[in-house]
């Protein structure tokens, strides 16, 4: 069983557009990420809830919006694509928010904006 | 605010040799620190972590070490397999002034590979 999944995997999309990629971790954890990978792989934190509730938010443009309908989801929905969106999303989990827990990555999901 | 320094890479060894990625950290406070790896078209996977001075992580040969007086933790193997072809990403964890933590921040990855 897969402890952090997201979908999709894979999309491409066109600018403009508005995109979705959900997340779901089974591991009875409390809190939850979103990351961004970019080309060169780097990563950095996008956000971040403890119970549904957002704890971190970076500076991150607003059209990204979390939402975390259940402390066991958080999605991340994108509006207006561009094409400096094209990264990988890794959506991650840990037991709670204190520093010294492993956190745990999901498989990623590959965005690329034609 | 929190940061990580790592060598980048590409780094390129000869299968059986030692193998040491660097990292240094600045953070406020007592940090964790992690050692993550990144397969090819894969997600991350925690490799090694410590999360108070002088601990020792350990995992599949790998090891690392807190040290608080060099703010250091670098990653070693004896003797690395070619299956061992990644990239490696140094990240910390500290508590910030609300008291929950910051989340990880990574350093910029180093790439791994080894040649039979």
């Amino acid at each position: 069983d897969t402890a952090v999944s997201q979908t999709p995997k894979y999309l491409v999309t066109q600018m403009g557009n508005d995109k979705s990629i959900k997340c779901e971790q089974n591991l009875g954890h409390d809190t939850m990420y979103w990351y961004k990978q970019d080309s060169k792989k780097f990563l950095k934190i996008m956000f971040s809830y403890n119970n549904k509730e957002l704890i971190i938010n970076e500076t991150v443009p607003n059209r990204f919006s979390p939402k975390s309908p259940d402390k066991a989801h958080l999605n991340l929905h994108i509006n207006s694509l561009e094409l400096g969106d094209s990264a990988v999303y890794f959506c991650a989990s840990s037991q709670d928010a204190s520093s010294g827990n492993t956190i745990y990555f999901g498989e990623g999901s590959w965005l690329t904006v034609v | 605010g929190n940061s990580v320094t790592q060598m980048e890479g590409p780094v390129t060894l000869s299968e059986e040799a030692f193998l040491t990625i660097n990292c240094t950290y600045t953070a406020t406070g007592y940090p964790s620190l992690f050692w993550y790896v990144q397969y090819p078209g894969e997600g991350l996977q925690l490799l090694l972590k410590a999360t108070k001075a002088d601990d020792k992580g350990s995992n599949k040969g790998f090891e690392a070490t807190y040290r608080k007086e060099t703010t250091s933790f670098h990653l070693e193997k004896g003797s690395v397999q070619v299956s061992d072809s990644a990239v490696y990403f140094c990240a910390l964890s500290a508590v910030h002034s609300g008291g929950g933590a910051d989340g990880l921040t990574f350093g910029k990855g180093t790439h791994l590979i080894i040649q039979p």
